[in-house]
């Protein structure tokens, strides 16, 4: 069974700084990994998805990597902003006969202060 | 352009009752699914569908029932509500089941209370 681990649970940063975020995943027979933000009360906005035959995507001021054979993912926020703070959600496609589910990780909780 | 909805967004309701939470969706999207996210577990899937009349058990399916007679819909109900089903649900659609590149679009959650 696929499980992802996403670390830290929180973290609390001031305005500026730039973070990583990081996803594991156990089983390495994906197609592919998805970073989704989502804001309290809110439902979940897809960020950046990256192929299991890619190794990073980029949107912005965003930057997800995947090391597939590794089971590592990592979202990468430059220069952050208090309009950031949003719980962050990784989660990778699986599946066969024909079609593909998702996993989740339990999230990382963001902050940054201005 | 609506997307996807939920209805209702906040309901209490009492053990014992049956409970139908609606999803409609405007893309004529294939695949509709179901998760429930609480504290400490994350995002569950519960039920998804891949066409009208064809949908199949997802992780804790348990206590659940779905129906798709339409594309466009994707309900679920819970038969019985017991305590802990208390969540925030969420319904989901995606274009097509099996791509590298396909994502999935959710819609705003429903949070329910059984007391």
């Amino acid at each position: 069974k696929q499980e992802v681990t996403q670390i830290p649970a929180a973290l609390s940063v001031p305005e500026g700084e730039n973070l990583v975020l990081n996803c594991s995943f156990t089983d390495s027979a994906i197609y592919n990994l998805q970073w989704f933000r989502q804001d309290p009360g809110k439902g979940l906005t897809s960020l950046l998805l990256i192929q299991s035959s890619q190794r990073e995507q980029t949107s912005g001021r965003l930057n997800a990597s995947l090391d597939k054979s590794s089971g590592r993912s990592t979202l990468y926020i430059a220069a952050s902003q208090p309009g950031d703070s949003a719980t962050y959600l990784c989660a990778v496609s699986e599946g066969d006969s024909g079609y593909s589910t998702l996993t989740f990780g339990k999230g990382t909780m963001l902050l940054v202060s201005p | 352009d609506a997307g996807i909805t939920q209805s209702p967004r906040y309901k209490i309701t009492e053990t014992g009752r049956q409970v139908t939470l609606m999803c409609h969706q405007t893309w004529s999207h294939s695949y509709m699914f179901w998760y429930r996210q609480d504290l400490g577990h994350g995002l569950r899937l519960i039920y998804y569908s891949a066409a009208a009349d064809i949908t199949d058990k997802g992780e804790v399916p348990d206590g659940y029932v779905v129906s798709r007679s339409k594309t466009e819909n994707f309900p679920l109900t819970l038969e019985s509500a017991t305590r802990s089903q208390t969540s925030v649900y969420f319904c989901a659609s995606s274009p097509a089941g099996t791509s590298a590149v396909d994502t999935q679009y959710f819609g705003p959650g429903t949070r329910l209370t059984v007391l």
